[in-house]
């Protein structure tokens, strides 16, 4: 069975200050996909950023950037310049080929962070 | 349509009755997943569609659960006799075809079972 764990359940940052959202998986596959969401008060899941498990390289959006150590079985986002408007809460989740053709998501239970003007 | 799109938004039934969930994916996307939002815990999923065919429903967590796609487009989760354990958010998301592997997500319908 596939995991994903988030440690921090809260966090806070001060606004242009930089945070880092941790994350571990437990998985026994070895091509598989790794996310962040995010989800405002508004409910809607939001695509913050996406890893490959093959890319040896981290992928960046704008702001958020994750640090994907694949040996640790880590993935954690860092998000540089905090803004307000990044309060939410954030998910990790994991996706592998689970056969009949899904890529189903498995998720964590999320991190709430908080953006202190 | 411009994204996923959920309705009701918001749902109050009362302990024993039956309710219908819509979900609207982007105009295009082949598969569709319902997932269910508990009151703190993640997300679990339920059921995957590709086309109008449900070929894993291993996340239905009752037989009080169904759902169908009609057109390879809206689909319709089902929740029989419901019961106040069945009180959640429930989200769909779509993706363009499996392999691109992004889901989008609607803003979900909140079930209140009294």
């Amino acid at each position: 069975a596939q995991t994903v764990t988030q440690s921090q359940p809260e966090m806070s940052v001060q606004e242009a200050e930089t945070v880092t959202l941790s994350c571990t998986y437990d998985t026994s596959e070895n091509n598989y996909y790794l996310f962040w969401y995010k989800q405002p008060p508004s409910r809607q899941m939001i695509l913050v950023i996406r890893q490959e498990a093959y890319k040896q390289q981290n992928a960046t959006e704008n702001r958020f950037s994750v640090n994907f150590q694949k040996a640790a079985k880590s993935f954690s986002l860092k998000i540089s310049d905090s803004q307000l408007g990044d309060t939410a809460m954030y998910f990790c989740a994991f996706s592998w080929y689970s056969g009949a053709g899904s890529y189903q998501l498995t998720f964590g239970k999320g991190t709430k962070l908080s953006v202190i003007p | 349509g411009a994204g996923v799109s959920q309705s009701p938004s918001n749902k109050v039934t009362e302990k024993g009755k039956d309710v219908e969930l819509r979900c609207d994916p982007i105009s295009g996307h082949t598969a569709l997943y319902w997932y269910r939002q508990s009151l703190g815990q993640g997300l679990e999923f339920l059921i995957y569609f590709q086309g109008n065919s449900a070929p894993d429903k291993s996340g239905l967590p009752s037989d009080r659960f169904s759902a169908e796609r009609t057109g390879g487009s809206v689909s319709t989760l089902t929740i029989q006799r419901t019961q106040q354990e069945d009180s959640a958010v429930y989200l769909c998301a779509s993706s363009i075809r499996v392999a691109q592997n992004i889901q989008y997500f609607g803003a979900g319908t909140r079930l209140s079972v009294l």
